[in-house]
């Protein structure tokens, strides 16, 4: 099946600083989705993005899907933004739920 | 907003109950999914389905079983409960598009189950 992997596993940043998370997949895809899991355990779903660029407020997303791999951004980072992110893909042409990666683990600190 | 809504939050059983899981969306979605999510190991598919009375397994649904008799609602059942199955169970939902596409999946808040 279809591989997904994030980088870096773990992430320490200091508050307002600016970060980039990786997801690389192994095929193409249709359908790519960012999640946010917070300390709760909620997992918000921040964009869907199978390709192109999308924004909102802080948090922006691109994808290249040609080169197989999707970058998120957190600028002037929060605490509220700790927790752990989430990429998950569904391989083209399949009709398969999403494969989950295994995330990239972020704590903002004051 | 989609609301997906798990029926514990917490929940510990005794080894050998059958444990009921429930799950219901309020948007009318055609597609829903079980999750458990366990450190080191990120979500992993247990069931899914894309229809009422429909459901397809995932990649781990021994000691599992599934129903959905009616669209909006999706149980997670497990048979004969045992410790290796402690874990944090998350339901989500997702609408069926055109072609084969799927769009956003929402996920419910999870129900930490404890078996003992």
């Amino acid at each position: 099946g279809i591989q997904v992997e994030q980088s870096p596993p773990d992430l320490i940043l200091q508050e307002g600083a600016n970060s980039t998370l990786r997801c690389n997949f192994s095929d193409s895809v249709n359908n790519l989705q960012w999640f946010h899991q917070n300390p709760w355990g909620q997992l918000i779903n921040l964009f869907y993005i199978p390709s192109g660029t999308k924004q909102n407020g802080r948090l922006s997303a691109t994808t290249v899907a040609t080169e197989r791999y999707s970058l998120l951004y957190i600028s002037s980072s929060q605490t509220t933004d700790s927790g752990v992110y989430f990429c998950a893909v569904e391989k083209h042409g399949g009709r398969t739920p999403l494969v989950f990666g295994k995330g990239t683990r972020l704590s903002v600190i004051a | 907003d989609v609301k997906v809504t798990q029926s514990s939050r917490y929940l510990v059983k005794r080894t050998g109950e059958k444990v009921f899981l429930e799950c219901v969306q309020d948007m009318d979605h055609e597609n829903m999914f079980w999750y458990r999510q366990d450190p080191g190991l990120g979500l992993r598919l247990i069931y899914f389905s894309y229809d009422v009375k429909m459901k397809e397994k995932g990649d781990i649904p021994e000691g599992y079983s599934v129903s959905r008799e009616k669209k909006e609602r999706f149980s997670l059942i497990l048979e004969s409960a045992s410790t290796n199955q402690t874990s944090m169970y998350l339901c989500a939902s997702s609408p069926l598009t055109s072609g084969t596409a799927r769009r956003k999946l929402f996920f419910g808040s999870g129900t930490q189950l404890s078996v003992l």
